[in-house]
């Protein structure tokens, strides 16, 4: 595609239950990002993956959180018995590596833990 | 028509690399230049203001520069911080008329640790 695409775009879900949100990178791109942002606050990191390198998972804020990439493809961002404090819009991006070169953003999945 | 372009779009840095963002800008004739940055869910705060005689104008690690016969600038960011994460946006005021200034889309930057 021509950018980089996340689904659902939108996602309410019951406290308790797991949730996949999913991003298409852009075709190419060996670098991939998912950042949350909670209402009224920054970018905050979660994982970023580089190629077939272990990714780097120091930001993901607890162990229900876990993200997989397959190859330089797909990625899905699973969150296990979310919380209210989920709800946040997470953000996908994808970049040629190395880091410093442009990166580009999906529209985001606007997750709601009600 | 008063178009302020901005390049890149989105940019990820590691913390302690510098970057450099770019404005390109048609607004005629030309007052001055400013950078803003905006941290989200924040109003902007002005880095630098450039009229046409100057060339670079620096505030701490921010550095600007404006080549006005290309009608371009940049911004350059040395030992970039996690703080530095924001949106930079470019404005360019036009002299005479009634001084609205046109305002660029920004730059998302994004240091990461």
């Amino acid at each position: 595609g021509a950018g980089v695409s996340q689904s659902p775009s939108n996602k309410v879900t019951e406290k308790g239950k797991d949730v996949e949100l999913r991003c298409d990178p852009i075709s190419g791109h060996t670098a991939l990002y998912w950042y949350r942002q909670r209402l009224g606050q920054g970018l905050e990191f979660l994982i970023y993956f580089q190629g077939n390198s272990a990714p780097d998972k120091s930001g993901l804020p607890s162990d229900r959180f876990s993200a997989e990439r397959t190859g330089e493809s797909v990625s899905t961002l699973t969150i296990q018995r979310t919380q209210q404090e989920d709800s946040a819009v997470y953000l996908c991006a994808s970049s040629l590596a190395p880091l410093n070169t442009e990166a580009f953003f999906g529209q985001g999945t606007r997750l709601t833990v009600v | 028509k008063n178009q302020v372009e901005q390049s890149p779009q989105s940019l990820i840095i590691l913390e302690g690399k510098n970057c450099t963002l770019q404005c390109n800008y048609t607004v005629s004739p030309f007052s001055n230049l400013r950078w803003y940055k905006q941290d989200t869910g924040r109003g902007p705060v002005s880095l630098t203001i450039m009229t046409f005689s100057e060339n670079t104008k620096s505030n701490g690690r921010y550095t600007a520069t404006l080549d006005a016969d290309t009608k371009q600038s940049s911004l350059h960011i040395t030992a970039s911080q996690l703080s530095d994460s924001a949106s930079y946006i470019c404005v360019v005021t036009a002299s005479g008329g009634s001084y609205i200034p046109t305002f660029g889309r920004g730059t998302s930057l994004i240091v990461h640790p």
